[in-house]
């Protein structure tokens, strides 16, 4: 069956790094997703991992991903508290997208 | 602007009433779903379609109907037969590898 799970909450100071983590069941997951959620809207992609990388950076974002593992992460360097909010991973299956239960970041100063 | 639009933002329902939310994408994307959230939790697939006349179920589609007549549209009926439809739901469309693009929401609350 498919389930991608997460912790639910995460809090770090700012200026900390932030590391969100996720693990997936489906091995044959193509690409692997990050998205936020801000308070009453609807999730904002922040980046993408194809299942043949180990390794994305994007400006603050780092994308890790252990197929051996299936575990995937999120690092946040230099945390704001502007990146208070829910994280979620989602993997992409032959035909939709399966979310994680989400993980709750709060930045404190 | 392209994106995903959805609408209403708010949504009342009285008992036994059926409802109707829309969605509408200018990304030229083959596939869109609906997504249910509640508070707290994660999202769960309700409906989703690849392609225009085509739809199927999800993780929790009792009491709920989709139509997909055009490609830019796929609206969500949230039926009398759903118990406790009282949620926030979410719509998206996507095009491989892009990943999914939301729309704001619609807030359903039974009254």
């Amino acid at each position: 069956g498919e389930d991608v799970e997460q912790s639910l909450f995460l809090s770090v100071r700012e200026g900390d790094s932030s590391v969100i983590n996720c693990t997936y069941t489906d091995s044959s997951s193509t690409y692997l997703y990050w998205y936020k959620q801000e308070p009453g809207a609807g999730l904002q992609l922040l980046t993408y991992i194809f299942s043949n990388m180990d390794m994305k950076q994007d400006q603050r974002l780092t994308v890790l991903l252990n197929k051996k593992d299936k575990h995937l992460s999120l690092r946040i360097a230099d945390t704001q508290t502007g990146d208070s909010a829910i994280y979620f991973c989602a993997e992409f299956e032959p035909d939709k997208l399966i979310f994680g239960t989400g993980t709750r970041l709060q930045v404190f100063p | 602007d392209g994106g995903i639009t959805q609408s209403p933002k708010y949504l009342f329902r009285k008992e036994g009433q059926n409802v109707t939310l829309s969605c509408e994408q200018n990304l030229n994307h083959d596939a869109m779903y609906w997504y249910r959230q509640d508070p707290g939790q994660g999202l769960r697939l309700i409906y989703y379609s690849q392609i225009v006349n085509d739809f199927q179920k999800g993780d929790i589609a009792e009491g709920y109907s989709v139509s997909r007549e055009k490609k830019e549209s796929f609206p969500l009926t949230v039926t009398s037969a759903q118990k406790n439809p009282t949620a926030f739901y979410l719509c998206a469309s996507s095009e491989i590898p892009g990943g999914a693009f939301f729309g704001q929401g619609t807030r359903l609350t039974v009254v």
